[in-house]
C-alpha cells in the first residue's frame, strides 16, 4: 500500500538560515509527488510537484525539491528561510488513478527571529 | 480561473445536532471532489470522494456521509453529531486524468460541545 512518512513533526530554524523537510514515501510505481503548506487556520496551498522528468522541481516562494527515486524520497527545500515560512508542510503521493492522494502527517516549521 | 468556496467557516453545535457543510467549486466542471477532516495535530483523513454527481465512496466508517447533488456541489452531512466530530474540514478539487492536483478550500473549523 502507499504511505509517506515526514519523519519530522516539528522544525525550527533561524530566519535567514537554510531549510530542508524530509518525506519518505513507498510506491511501486513511479509515483506523483506533492509538496502542500498550510498557515494556520487555512486551507492547503500546492507548493510544487512532480510527475515525471527533470527531478529537480521549482515551486513557489522560492521552494524546491528533489525526487530521489534510490531513496524514496522527495525533500523540500529552500535556501534562506523567511518569517512568513512558518506553517505546516505536508508532503502527498498520488497513482493518477480514481485522484486520490496520500498525506504525511506533515511537519510544522517555526521560524526564530 | 477556479475557485473553491466552504461555509460556513467556523461552527459551534451541540452533541446530537443535525451537520451540513456545503463546498462549491467555480470555473472548471465534472471535477473530482474530496472531503477530508484534519484532528488537532494531525494529518488529513480523506472521508469521501466523488467524481461524478451521486457517486460518492466513502474512505472510512463514521458517523458521517456526502451528497453531491449537483456536477459543482459537495455536501457533507450528519444527522447526530459525536464530539469526536470535531475538527477542520477541507474540500478540494481535481481535474480528472490532471494528475492527481487538488485543490484546497479555505475549511470549515467544526467544534462539538
Amino acid at each position: 500500500a502507499q504511505s509517506v512518512t515526514q519523519p519530522d513533526i516539528h522544525i525550527t530554524v533561524s530566519e535567514g538560515a537554510s531549510l530542508e523537510l524530509r518525506c519518505n514515501y513507498s510506491y511501486g510505481a513511479t509515483p506523483y509527488l506533492f509538496w502542500y503548506v498550510q498557515s494556520p487556520g487555512q486551507g492547503l496551498q500546492l507548493l510544487l510537484k512532480y510527475f515525471s522528468g527533470d527531478t529537480l522541481v521549482q515551486g513557489i516562494k522560492g521552494f524546491e525539491a528533489e525526487f530521489k527515486r534510490s531513496q524514496s524520497s522527495f525533500n523540500l527545500r529552500k535556501p534562506s528561510v523567511h518569517w512568513s515560512d512558518a506553517a505546516e508542510y505536508f508532503c502527498a503521493v498520488g497513482d493518477n488513478q480514481g485522484g486520490k492522494l496520500i498525506f504525511g502527517q506533515g511537519t510544522e516549521l517555526s521560524v526564530k527571529p | 480561473s477556479q475557485t473553491i468556496h466552504q461555509w460556513p467557516a467556523t461552527l459551534v453545535q451541540p452533541v446530537g445536532s443535525p451537520l451540513s457543510l456545503e463546498c462549491t467549486v467555480e470555473g472548471t466542471s465534472n471535477p473530482n471532489l474530496y472531503w477530508y477532516r484534519q484532528a488537532a495535530g494531525r494529518g488529513l483523513q480523506l472521508l469521501f470522494y466523488s467524481v461524478g454527481i451521486g457517486q460518492i465512496s466513502s474512505e472510512v466508517p463514521q458517523n458521517l456521509s456526502a451528497s453531491r447533488p449537483q456536477d459543482r456541489q459537495f455536501i457533507l452531512s450528519s444527522k447526530k453529531l459525536l464530539l469526536s466530530d470535531s475538527g477542520f474540514y477541507l474540500c478540494a478539487w481535481s481535474v480528472k486524468a490532471g494528475g492527481d492536483t487538488q485543490y484546497f478550500g479555505p475549511g470549515t473549523r467544526l467544534t462539538v460541545l
